[in-house]
């Protein structure tokens, strides 16, 4: 299995422009979590999935904020309009409820730099 | 609500020394306990889990923890650090039925020659 694949790795933008950030989790996992790292605030839930349904939104820190789950094998989190204070790593990580629960998979990350 | 700290920001330790790293949780019931790797720019890689049973847990690259309930305690132990184990470690807690994890803020790892 490929892991978690998060896209882009890297994302530099302007700020006030719309920001997409990828995440395809393993296969055959149900839960799908975003997650905010930054110096000051450590690893912050955002939003999880349970079957591609949003379960918790309460960690989406604004409006600016919204998160899709289409379909099991794909996820979206945008941004729009950014902002400079937006600038953070952005992990998605999955998991099972099946025998092997409750150990998530994080990607590598997007590292987002909004100027 | 459940909780996690991690009372160390920074440790170094030489190579080929022992090392313990903190963690102390808040959780009303049976908490579920995770320990978590992180080198740079790379997610987060899972050490190892506790759910029930035996308190000692064993995980991958050589690590171990304990956990002790009468000290909400869930230390992370490495017999002989090596230079490659130089990372970010993160303690977590989630609670049985529900997925969301809580995380601690980590302590970063420094191994000297």
């Amino acid at each position: 299995d490929a892991g978690v694949i998060q896209s882009p790795r890297h994302e530099v933008t302007e700020m006030g422009q719309e920001v997409t950030l990828r995440c395809k989790p393993i296969s055959g996992h149900d839960y799908l979590f975003w997650y905010r790292q930054t110096m000051m605030r450590g690893l912050e839930l955002l939003i999880y999935f349970n079957n591609n349904v949003p379960i918790d939104d309460s960690g989406m820190p604004e409006d600016r904020f919204s998160a899709k789950m289409p379909n099991a094998s794909f996820s979206t989190l945008k941004i729009q309009p950014s902002e400079p204070r937006d600038s953070a790593v952005y992990f998605c990580a999955s998991s099972t409820s099946g025998r092997q629960r409750y150990g998530y998979t994080f990607g590598s990350g997007t590292r987002l730099t909004v100027v | 609500a459940q909780s996690v700290t991690q009372p160390d920001i920074h440790i170094t330790v030489s190579e080929g020394a022992s090392l313990e790293l903190r963690c102390n949780y808040s959780y009303g019931a049976t908490p579920y306990l995770f320990w978590y790797v992180q080198s740079p720019g790379q997610g987060l890689q899972l050490l190892l889990k506790y759910f029930s049973g035996d308190t000692l847990v064993q995980g991958i690259k050589g690590f171990e923890a304990e956990f002790k309930r009468s000290q909400s305690s869930f230390n992370l132990r490495k017999p002989s650090v090596h230079w490659s184990d130089a990372a970010e470690y993160f303690c977590a807690v989630g609670s049985g039925g529900y997925q969301k994890v809580t995380f601690g803020t980590g302590t970063k790892l420094q191994v000297i020659p």
